[in-house]
């Protein structure tokens, strides 16, 4: 069993669409994450929650909106998606408040 | 400001030599120091991590160093292998409680190509 999994693991889409990603931990982690890697594999925290309630929200656009419905659970909405958005996405759970422990496989945004 | 600079960007070692990447931060609020290595195509896993109380923490070939004066902190490969070539990242952590409650930061990141 995959202890955190995300999908799409691709998502190739025009520009101005919206598009989700979810991912699901089956580990009992409470924190949750969304990272960004970018071409450069920088990665930057975009988001975290703690049981559904969210932690750390980082300088992100409005166009980005998580959802928790449940612990096991952290999934990333994106709006009107622009060329910039491209990139890998990464969730990741951990024990309550610790750093990420577990990480997804990614999920490679293409916005064209 | 970046919070935490990792050098170097690249790396190449000879199978069986030492690898050695560096990091120092600039936050002494941080209190957790992970190390991730992560393969093409794939999520970052968690490696080895220490706390500042430590001066040292080893797993199997994997060496976690700390200068907590220095603020700064190392990871040596010993007996480097093929195997180990893959992009590392350090990443500091804040405290569990509080402002920020266990945002870590990540360096940039160290491309190590182990020849064999």
């Amino acid at each position: 069993d995959t202890a955190v999994s995300q999908t799409p693991k691709y998502l190739v889409t025009q520009m101005g669409n919206d598009k989700s990603i979810k991912c699901e931990q089956n580990l009992g982690h409470d924190t949750m994450y969304w990272y960004k890697q970018d071409s450069k594999k920088f990665l930057k925290i975009m988001f975290s929650y703690n049981n559904k309630e969210l932690i750390i929200n980082e300088t992100v656009p409005n166009r980005f909106s998580p959802k928790s419905p449940d612990k096991a659970h952290l999934n990333l909405h994106i709006n009107s998606l622009e060329l910039g958005d491209s990139a890998v996405y990464f969730c990741a759970s951990s024990q309550r408040y610790r750093p990420p422990a577990f990480f997804g496989q990614g999920t490679r945004l293409t916005v064209v | 400001q970046q919070q935490v600079k990792q050098s170097p960007q690249s790396l190449i070692v000879q199978k069986g030599g030492i690898s050695i990447i560096n990091c120092a931060y600039e936050n002494t609020a941080f209190d957790y120091f992970p190390w991730y290595q992560q393969f093409p195509g794939k999520g970052p896993a968690l490696l080895i991590a220490i706390r500042p109380d430590v001066s040292e923490k080893k797993e199997g070939r994997f060496t976690i160093s700390f200068n907590k004066s220095a603020k700064q902190f190392s990871l040596h490969i010993m007996d480097s292998q093929p195997g180990d070539s893959a992009t590392y990242f350090c990443a500091a952590s804040r405290p569990m409680r509080g402002t920020n409650a266990g945002k870590s930061t990540f360096g940039d990141g160290t491309t190590l190509t182990v020849k064999p």
